[in-house]
């Protein structure tokens, strides 16, 4: 079965600092990958998602962005935060199946 | 435009009671409908999903409804127990493989 890590769990970030967060997979291979991000009283939003090595697909126009460098890692960046930034972001795979699994997530918080 | 509605913020139920979350959805093309659970702090886990080639699918006490010519789907937990209080997500999509599109979610308390 898969296993998706993120890290790290929270961080908390100055307006206008840079952003990295990581998310790898086990279990699988050559997996579609996800950001979502869960807003205070919001659902779930996609921001990317990827279906391969150096292959993004960008949902919403935004201050982030995403990198897939290897098969089974997929990072969000960020040059410099804004306050809405804040969230909660979930990486999630997809592989063989019509459901995602999603990993731990990372609270962010930008002051 | 929200596709996926969820239009119930919370919901309450006694334990050993129904509990009955709904999803209404826009999108005509949408045809495979999952519903995700989430915990505070933690990554939405998978519950049960249903395409729309049927009408109810069950899974223990969990069972989801399909109302395709209403554009509406619910959630059953029979009977409800304490560990079933999450926030609960519906979710679409137009096809296998497709991404999904995720409703606002249903905090549900179920009450000892």
């Amino acid at each position: 079965s898969q296993t998706i890590h993120q890290w790290p769990a929270t961080l908390v970030q100055p307006v206008g600092s840079p952003l990295s967060l990581e998310c790898t997979v086990e279990g699988t291979s050559n997996p579609n990958l996800y950001w979502y991000r869960q807003a205070a009283g919001r659902g779930l939003q996609l921001l990317f998602y990827s279906v391969g090595i150096g292959q993004i697909s960008s949902e919403v126009p935004q201050n982030l962005s995403a990198s897939r460098p290897q098969d089974r890692q997929f990072i969000l960046s960020s040059k410099k935060l804004l306050l809405s930034d804040s969230g909660f972001y979930l990486c999630a795979s997809r592989f063989d199946s019509n459901e995602q699994f999603f990993g731990p997530g990372t609270r962010l918080t930008v002051l | 435009d929200q596709q996926v509605k969820q239009n119930s913020p919370s919901l309450s139920v006694q334990e050993g009671r129904i509990s009955i979350l709904n999803c209404d959805y826009t999108n005509s093309m949408f045809d495979y409908f999952l519903w995700y659970k989430k915990y505070p702090a933690e990554g939405p886990t998978f519950l049960i999903s249903i395409s729309s080639i049927k009408d109810k699918n069950e899974d223990g006490r969990f069972t989801v409804f399909l109302n395709k010519s209403a554009k509406h789907l619910s959630l059953h937990i029979v009977p409800s127990q304490p560990g079933d209080s999450a926030v609960y997500f519906c979710a679409a999509s137009e096809g296998y493989g497709q991404n999904f599109v995720f409703g606002p979610g249903t905090r549900l308390s179920v009450l000892p």
